[in-house]
């Protein structure tokens, strides 16, 4: 079974610019969410997206925002972006959400603002 | 404000010992522990879980251990072996593990042959 894949793996931009990320989840799995890794704040929840719902947001400002499609993939997007964005992005899928159906996580998209 | 705190950012063990990670939590609303490992350059793998109506949950040579009234859990590992060597991230959820995870910043293992 194809684990959860993202894409790009890397990503560079300039301060001011928008970007897309994707998130393709475990096959079966209906539930999204993103995290952002960074050194000095380590990993903090973005939001969970079920059946193309946005169920739960984090404490990120609106220039942070996502969807999911019917067929599950999400995409987020982070508009006019700021030097401090630079961080790993991290999608995960689960079966369904709560106990017993842990998280799955991608490798992530690298992304750089300059 | 850190509700999730692990409080050692390293840990060293020899290979064939114990290694026992702490974590720490200031949220009694939290009901829903894990623990995550996560190698360099991949996304963190899930390895164990606790419902907070439990004390303790084994899985192979993974236990992990919750101490509600002193909001403390812990994950031993027995026996360490070299491949355990990662970052251990603690995270936490409330609803039952339906919200969103807060996550503690990491402990580096590493396992000394």
């Amino acid at each position: 079974k194809a684990g959860v894949t993202q894409t790009p793996r890397y990503l560079i931009k300039t301060r001011g610019q928008q970007v897309t990320l994707s998130c393709s989840p475990i096959s079966g799995h209906r539930s999204v969410s993103w995290y952002q890794q960074t050194p000095g704040q380590g990993l903090q929840f973005l939001f969970e997206y079920f059946s193309e719902t946005q169920r739960n947001k984090g404490n990120f400002p609106g220039r942070f925002s996502g969807r999911q499609f019917s067929n599950s993939r999400s995409e987020m997007n982070v508009s006019t972006l700021e030097l401090g964005d630079s961080a790993l992005y991290l999608c995960a899928s689960s079966l369904l959400f709560g106990e017993g159906s842990p998280l799955h996580f991608g490798n992530g998209t690298r992304l750089t603002v300059t | 404000d850190q509700q999730v705190k692990q409080n050692s950012p390293s840990l060293s063990v020899q290979e064939g010992r114990i290694s026992i990670l702490n974590c720490d939590y200031t949220n009694s609303m939290f009901d829903y522990f894990l623990w995550y490992k996560k190698y360099p350059a991949e996304g963190p793998t899930f390895l164990i879980s606790i419902s907070s109506i439990k004390d303790k949950n084994e899985d192979g040579r993974f236990t992990v251990f919750l101490n509600k009234s002193a909001k403390h859990l812990s994950l031993h590992i027995v026996p360490s072996q070299p491949g355990d060597s990662a970052v251990y991230f603690c995270a936490a959820s409330t609803g039952g593990g339906a919200d969103g995870l807060t996550f503690g910043k990491g402990t580096h293992l590493i396992i000394q042959p």
